[in-house]
């Protein structure tokens, strides 16, 4: 069965800080990845996604830049921390070609200080 | 007009009320589509999934999908305490790029 891990599970940085964050999934392979942030009462929002190694797409112009240097590791960063970076991160992935549902990790709770 | 909207809620009901849970949404190439239970802290959850129009039902639980309406639900029998999370509506046509209602609040109270 397929699996995805992300950690770490909260994380509290200064501003001005670098940020990684990981995400990787077991048990597939070629998986579309996806990396989201969840503020209260908004929803979703889709920062990156990416359909291979190496190969990202952004969604949002942001403080933020992701990559895939594996199949299946897909790293969220950013070189300084603001603020509003704050929020709750989701990775997650989904079968490549086929139209299905997409699977969550368990999320990173982001407070910039 | 945003893509999916689903009722913010929040949604209070004594224990073994039955619940519905609705999203409508624009784009009619939507074929797929998807429910979340998100509890607090934790990464959306899978919860069911529906291909085109219909019923399904898991449980306690039964998904709906009325494409004429562009219009899905999700209902929850005989709900319990445990239920008490929030509830994502998602969607999609591609399977690589997902839509997602911004969550239902739902309260189950003993």
């Amino acid at each position: 069965s397929q699996t995805i891990h992300q950690w770490p599970a909260t994380l509290v940085q200064p501003v001005g800080s670098p940020l990684s964050l990981e995400c990787t999934v077991e048990g597939t392979s070629n998986p579309n990845l996806y990396w989201y942030r969840q503020a209260a009462g908004r929803g979703l929002q889709l920062l990156f996604y990416s359909v291979g190694i190496g190969q990202i797409s952004s969604e949002v112009p942001q403080n933020l830049s992701a990559s895939r240097p594996q199949d299946r590791q897909f790293i969220l960063s950013s070189k300084k921390l603001l603020l509003s970076d704050s929020g709750f991160y989701l990775c997650a992935w989904s079968v490549k070609g086929k139209i299905t549902e997409a699977f969550f990790g368990q999320g990173t709770r982001l407070t910039v200080v | 007009q945003k893509e999916v909207e689903q009722d913010p809620g929040p949604l209070s009901v004594p224990e073994g009320a039955i619940v519905s849970l609705n999203c409508t949404y624009s784009n009619s190439a939507f074929q797929y589509f998807m429910w979340y239970r998100q509890y607090s802290r934790k990464g959306p959850e899978l919860l069911m999934y529906t291909y085109s129009s219909g019923n399904k039902e898991d449980g306690r639980f039964t998904a709906q999908v009325d494409k004429s309406s562009k219009y899905i639900s999700l209902f929850i029998r005989d709900s319990q305490p445990s239920d008490s999370a929030t509830y994502l509506c998602a969607m999609t046509w591609t399977g690589n790029q997902f839509y997602f209602g911004t969550g239902t609040s739902l309260t189950v109270i003993p």
